[in-house]
């Protein structure tokens, strides 16, 4: 199974809204990324957890707070968000984080923000 | 300056025409991957390159690490090899540093 898996594929919230997204993989993989990607533009790397830790902060607002549970769940919690964030959110997993992994995409989540 | 350029940005091609996408970096790297991204999102990895070179089906990457540069070529153009296709060096730590992209559209 080389699959990640995102839900929800498409999100529309308020800017007082609460809402996550999750993404899954069961790959056994230990490195799991979240990106942001606006439109004709490349993707953007927020965070990276490996090994359930989170080891890269691209400087992302507080208003974004992502979350590993377990080796195979990542989520990421939206609070107070601006429609300026209104993005494709893409998760991304590989083996283990080191030099010359391949990413394994998931389908992406597109959030609307109001 | 942009750590990797992509060039062209647009390409039109008739079916069955053969396809050269560029791209050049100046970081350091530890690999280059070559991402194809259709409308709607998802990301495939197509080749993942260190040196020299890689086919797969009508899909071949190639790399010059001395001269940082890399190429894909599509043989045999399809309408269904219509996307983006986006060039990723990637350092030491597996950080990704993407191209802007290639959006290529084959004509019937």
């Amino acid at each position: 199974d080389t699959e990640v898996t995102q839900t929800p594929k498409h999100l529309v919230m308020g800017m007082t809204n609460k809402k996550s997204l999750k993404c899954e993989q069961h790959m056994g993989h230990r490195a799991m990324y979240w990106y942001k990607q606006k439109a004709k533009k490349p993707p953007e790397l927020m965070f990276v957890y490996s090994y359930e830790k989170l080891s890269i902060n691209e400087s992302v607002p507080s208003r974004f707070s992502p979350e590993c549970p377990n080796s195979s769940l990542l989520n990421l919690h939206l609070h107070a968000l601006q429609p300026e964030d209104s993005a494709l959110y893409l998760c991304a997993s590989s083996a283990k984080g080191g030099g010359g992994e391949t990413q394994y995409f998931g389908p992406g989540t597109r959030l609307l923000v109001l | 300056k942009n750590e990797v350029e992509q060039s062209p940005q647009n390409l039109t091609a008739q079916e069955g025409e053969f396809i050269t996408i560029n791209c050049s970096y100046s970081v350091g790297i530890s690999a280059l991957h070559w991402l194809q991204q259709h409308p709607g999102g998802g990301i495939v990895s197509l080749f993942m390159l260190s040196s020299g070179k890689k086919k797969h089906g009508r899909l071949i990457a190639t790399i010059n690490i001395q001269e940082k540069h890399s190429s894909l070529h599509i043989t045999a153009s399809h309408p269904r090899d219509s996307a983006v296709y986006i060039c990723a060096p990637s350092s030491t730590g597996n950080q990704f540093y993407f191209g802007t992209g290639t959006s290529l559209t084959v004509i019937p």
